[in-house]
Formats: structure tokens, sequence, C-alpha cells
């Protein structure tokens, strides 16, 4: 199978505070990768993609970052993270032309 | 860029009866639509798929049609049951050099009452 993993689960940060989280997949090699940020009752938006080792496109501009030091695994950064930031924060893999979402981690800027 | 509409934001209906949700997209590049099932607190689930040279797609009690012409697609789902009370999510997307990039719409929350 295909897994994806996300980690944390949850998280609660404070302005100002810098941000971490994990995407790793198991599974596929060489995978397109998405990072997604959901708002509370809104619609997903891609923040980042990536087709392989060190290939990191954004498509908003934001005071976040991404990275994928290897095949299977995609980071998103914040140096100092903005109320705005809070959200369920979903990384995806891509098989042929389905995307499948990780479980999710679900942040809150305090 | 690709933009996603789709109606209604809310639908509420009742248990046994069927339900609609339609999307419309603004790319002709556009040649992949699948629509994601997303419980509360829980990630988008794909659910079905449609690729632009087929027009119609049905998987049990779901069924996808796509109008290329227009530019419209639309999720129904027949005989509803409490438990396809979700919030429902359409996308459209194309390849690029990122793959499938896809484009959301806003969703649709559903109601299933018994």
């Amino acid at each position: 199978s295909q897994t994806i993993h996300q980690w944390p689960a949850t998280l609660v940060q404070p302005v100002g505070s810098p941000l971490s989280l994990e995407c790793t997949v198991e599974g596929t090699s060489n995978p397109n990768l998405y990072w997604y940020r959901q708002a509370a009752g809104r619609g997903l938006q891609l923040l980042f993609y990536s087709v392989g080792i060190g290939q990191i496109s954004s498509e908003v501009p934001q005071n976040l970052s991404a990275s994928r030091p290897q095949d299977r695994q995609f980071i998103l950064s914040s140096k100092k993270l903005l109320l705005s930031d809070s959200g369920f924060y979903l990384c995806a893999r891509q098989t042929s032309y389905e995307q499948y979402f990780g479980p999710g981690t679900r942040l809150t800027v305090t | 860029g690709e933009n996603v509409e789709q109606h209604p934001s809310t639908l509420s209906v009742q248990e046994g009866d069927s339900a609609v949700i339609k999307c419309t997209y603004s790319d002709s590049a556009s040649n992949y639509f699948p629509w994601y099932k997303q419980e509360l607190g829980k990630r988008p689930q794909l659910i079905i798929d449609i690729r632009s040279n087929v027009g119609e797609k049905k998987d049990q009690r779901i069924a996808v049609t796509l109008n290329k012409t227009a530019k419209h697609f639309s999720l129904h789902i027949t005989e509803t049951q409490p438990e396809d009370s979700a919030v429902y999510f359409c996308a459209a997307g194309s390849n690029s050099n990122s793959g499938y990039a896809l484009n959301f719409g806003k969703g649709t929350s559903l109601l299933v009452t018994p």
C-alpha cells in the first residue's frame, strides 16, 4: 500500500514561533507530493508541490517554505508563524492521475 | 489560472432522495475531474473521478457527468443515506510540470436527514 504519514497530528504554537511539519510516504518511489492548507470551514488551497528531491514550486506567496530532502519526505516550515497560518495542513501524493491525502496536521496559532 | 466554482454551498435532502452538486471550470486544458468527500475532522477521501475522454462514470450510488463544451461537471448521489452527510469538493486538474495540479471548489456541505 502507499501510505502517507503526517507528523504531528495536532499542534498549538504561539505567534512568531517556528514551524516544521513532516510528511512521509511509503510504497512508492519518486512521487509527486503536495502541501495543501484548509482554513476552518473553507476549501483546499495548494501551497507547494514537488516532483522530485530538491524540487519545490510555490503556488502562493507567504511566510511558509517547503523542502524535500529525501525522495519520500516533504517538509513544510516557517520561521515565524502568523495567526493566519492556523488551519488543517494536508500532504498529498499523486498516483497516476489521482491525489490521495494524508491524515493532516491541525495547527492552531495563538 | 483555473477557477472552479461549486454550487450549492449547502444542501439538505431527506434520506432516500437524490443529491446533485454542480461545478464549473474555466480552463479548457483541464482534463481530470475528481470528487472528494470530507467528514468532519478527517482528510478528504477520493470517491470518484472522471477524465475528459469520458462523459459519465458510475460507481454504485454515485455518478459523475462531464460536459466539456459547457465546462461543467456534476456529482449525483442516489438513494442518499445519513452516512452520506459530509462536505464534498470538486476539483479540476490538468497535466503540467506539477503533475496534476488540482484546483478545488469551495465545497458543498450535504446533510441527509432520516
